[in-house]
């Protein structure tokens, strides 16, 4: 069965920390990985990894994707309270997108 | 990017009654996808609308249920129908981004059915 699990659930950081957002998988027909963030309905396009070892980077996040042991990370640098979302991890099999639960970050000023 | 519109943005439904979702996208595309989202939780894909064709409809999803509409390659439908409390929920359309796979989203419909 195809899945997506994305961890920690939940995380609560203070303003300034640097925090790392885990996402693995297991899909038949990989064919690229997603990472969104959603504040309030619509979750907004951030990066898409379809290489192993290439980080994609916009200002204070970056992604790698790790197609050996099926992973990706997300990393937010020196975060602030604008950061606080649900950050959303899918995998596109070329038929379907597969969302994990995401992981829910509280940034505290 | 594909830009892509709602409507409605949110409603209020008594139990029993039926609400359209509409769907708008400001360019061709082959592949739509129709999401619900309950509170707390991700995103469940409840079918894939490509024109042309019957809905594909994930499991634990149903036609007479949720039916859907896909007249053109710029415009889908989502009906939920005889409405339960159980329902309530955001519901988004999106499209793939063609050669690059990324998806675009709508901006949701918030549903809320006493």
């Amino acid at each position: 069965e195809d899945k997506v699990v994305q961890s920690p659930l939940s995380l609560v950081v203070h303003e300034g920390d640097t925090v790392t957002l885990n996402c693995s998988y297991e899909v038949t027909n990989f064919r690229s990985l997603l990472w969104y963030k959603q504040e309030k309905k619509a979750p907004t396009f951030l990066f898409m990894l379809t290489s192993s070892g290439i980080e994609k980077k916009s200002g204070r996040l970056s992604s790698i994707l790790d197609k050996k042991e099926l992973f990706s990370i997300l990393n937010i640098t020196a975060t602030q309270t604008g950061d606080s979302a649900v950050y959303l991890c899918a995998v596109w099999t070329g038929n379907q997108f597969y969302f994990g639960t995401g992981t829910s970050l509280t940034v505290i000023p | 990017s594909a830009v892509i519109s709602q409507k409605p943005s949110r409603d209020i439904c008594q139990r029993g009654t039926s609400l359209t979702i509409q769907c708008q996208v400001d360019s061709q595309v082959t592949m739509m996808f129709w999401y619900r989202q309950q509170p707390g939780q991700s995103l469940t894909l409840i079918a894939t609308a490509n024109q042309g064709s019957e809905a594909t409809y994930e499991s634990g999803f149903v036609i007479d249920k949720f039916p859907i509409s896909r007249p053109n390659l710029t415009f889908s439908t989502l009906t939920v129908s005889n409405m339960s409390p159980e329902d309530s929920s955001i519901y988004l359309c999106s499209v793939e981004g063609g050669h690059s796979y990324e998806q675009y989203f709508g901006p949701g419909t918030r549903l809320t059915v006493t």
